[in-house]
């Protein structure tokens, strides 16, 4: 039963536009999600949480949407850039607050910046 | 900075052999997590631990055992290797100082069971 879900595989992006990646999730009790991206043979990297609080966090070229009614989240990238081409995670977590519970991810979603 | 450092990067064992990955958390963090990717699938959580006591549970099998030193690193024990244990384990580390649960990946140990 995948809690978190992650339902493009992929997805295609011109250099200079908008990249949208889309989560949804089941579970209620999850209030804290977060974005990693992960390069082929190196491990996930942190990019950007938003907390159950929110409805937006943004940081730079990067902001992430919740919409807790409708468990789903979006992490927009502008503007796209090829170096951003890797896997995107979505994450969640039942404890933001420093609990150490492990995150529950998604399957992924391959972006791919065309230039 | 310093990053979560695993070792070995490649590991090969034949079935039924026993393996032990090594990870050494971001300095002054607290808390290290472990976590197995299968090919093609998503990171699945194992286990956790903080201040050397385990913490939580995921779908860490029997014959799997890990646990957290005095000095923060964490060794996960694998035993009676099966081919489907051929995965990436990531080990991550957090610090409940910052109130967040963000977690920071290492490079990965990649096992391979032949």
């Amino acid at each position: 039963d995948q809690q978190v879900k992650q339902n493009s595989p992929s997805l295609s992006v011109q250099e200079g536009r908008i990249s949208i990646l889309n989560c949804d999730y089941t579970n209620s009790m999850f209030d804290y999600f977060l974005w990693y991206k992960k390069y082929p043979a190196e491990g996930p990297t942190f990019l950007i949480s938003i907390s159950s609080i929110k409805d937006k966090n943004e940081d730079g070229r990067f902001t992430v949407f919740l919409n807790k009614s409708a468990k789903h989240l979006s992490l927009h990238i502008v503007p796209s850039q090829p170096g951003d081409s890797a896997v995107y995670f979505c994450a969640a977590s039942a404890l933001p607050g420093g609990g150490a519970d492990g995150l529950t991810f998604g399957k992924g979603t391959h972006l791919i910046i065309q230039p | 900075a310093a990053g979560v450092i695993q070792s070995p990067r490649h590991l090969i064992k034949e079935k039924r052999e026993t393996a032990t990955l090594k990870c050494y958390p971001i300095p002054r963090h607290d808390t290290v997590y472990w976590y197995q990717q299968g090919p093609g699938q998503d990171p699945q959580f194992l286990i956790s631990f903080y201040e050397k006591m385990q913490s939580d549970k995921g779908s860490i099998p029997d014959r799997f055992s890990a646990q957290q030193f005095s000095d923060y690193h964490s060794e996960l024990n694998m035993s009676s290797l099966e081919l489907g244990d051929s995965a990436l384990y990531f080990c991550a580390s957090s610090t409940r100082q910052i109130a967040k649960n963000i977690q920071y990946f290492g490079a990965g140990t990649r096992l391979s069971v032949l």
